[in-house]
């Protein structure tokens, strides 16, 4: 297994148009992580899946995020009505949700957005 | 809550040793760390318990004392590769996956 994997890594838009982002965890993984990072800062927790359920959502991610992971396999992140603040690297990380706080995040290398 | 880190850049000559910390209002139930270099992604470094230390890799090691709520990382004779931007990140209760990150420490090593 090569890691977790992005597709696109990169996505130019205009504003108002929808995308769609893919992350494909590793296979042996059953917690799959969006966050988003900007220049400069951290990453910012969006949502999280345990295999196919949602189980927490960011109370600062908009309606116009959605994220899916069906079969509990590859998660989608997809984002309507783009708007220029939407623009930032997007994160995927999954882990093999190991209890004791033992639980490694690995990451994948993003999806960088640009909203004209 | 995000976690405060400190400090925020750090410039070394290589051989020379670092420390960042992490600190917190609540109270941490793990710290993981992370090193990011310029347009990669976060690499995972180490998880730190409740209770107890657990050493990295290379010369990377890091404690967590849970009555001040910090965590600190050491670079111990630093390298020119350990230049990145070093970020702690803390879930915000003992029973989610999610993790609240600092705003990063960039260090610079240079020769």
């Amino acid at each position: 297994d090569t890691g977790v994997s992005q597709d696109p890594r990169h996505k130019i838009t205009k504003r108002g148009q929808n995308v769609t982002f893919r992350c494909d965890p590793i296979s042996e993984h059953n917690r799959l992580y969006w966050y988003r990072q900007t220049l400069g800062q951290g990453p910012e927790f969006l949502t999280y899946f345990q295999n196919e359920a949602q189980l927490e959502k960011s109370r600062l991610l908009s309606d116009r995020f959605s994220a899916e992971r069906p079969k509990g396999s590859f998660s989608t992140l997809e984002i309507q009505r783009t708007e220029q603040g939407d623009s930032a690297m997007y994160l995927c990380a999954s882990s093999p949700a190991l209890a004791g706080g033992r639980d490694e995040q690995f990451f994948g290398p993003g999806t960088r957005l640009t909203v004209l | 809550q995000q976690p405060v880190q400190s400090p925020q850049a750090v410039i070394l000559r290589e051989g020379e040793d670092a420390v960042i910390n992490c600190s917190s209002s609540k109270a941490l139930y793990s710290v993981h760390w992370y090193r990011q270099k310029h347009g990669e992604a976060p690499v995972f470094l180490m998880i730190l318990l409740k209770g107890g230390e657990q050493k990295g890799h290379e010369k990377i090691s890091a404690s967590f004392n849970e009555k001040k709520q910090q965590s600190s990382l050491y670079l111990t004779a630093s390298q020119l590769s350990y230049s990145g931007t070093y970020f702690c990140g803390t879930p915000p209760s003992g029973n989610t996956g999610k993790l609240i990150f600092g705003q990063g420490t960039t260090l610079q090593v240079k020769p």
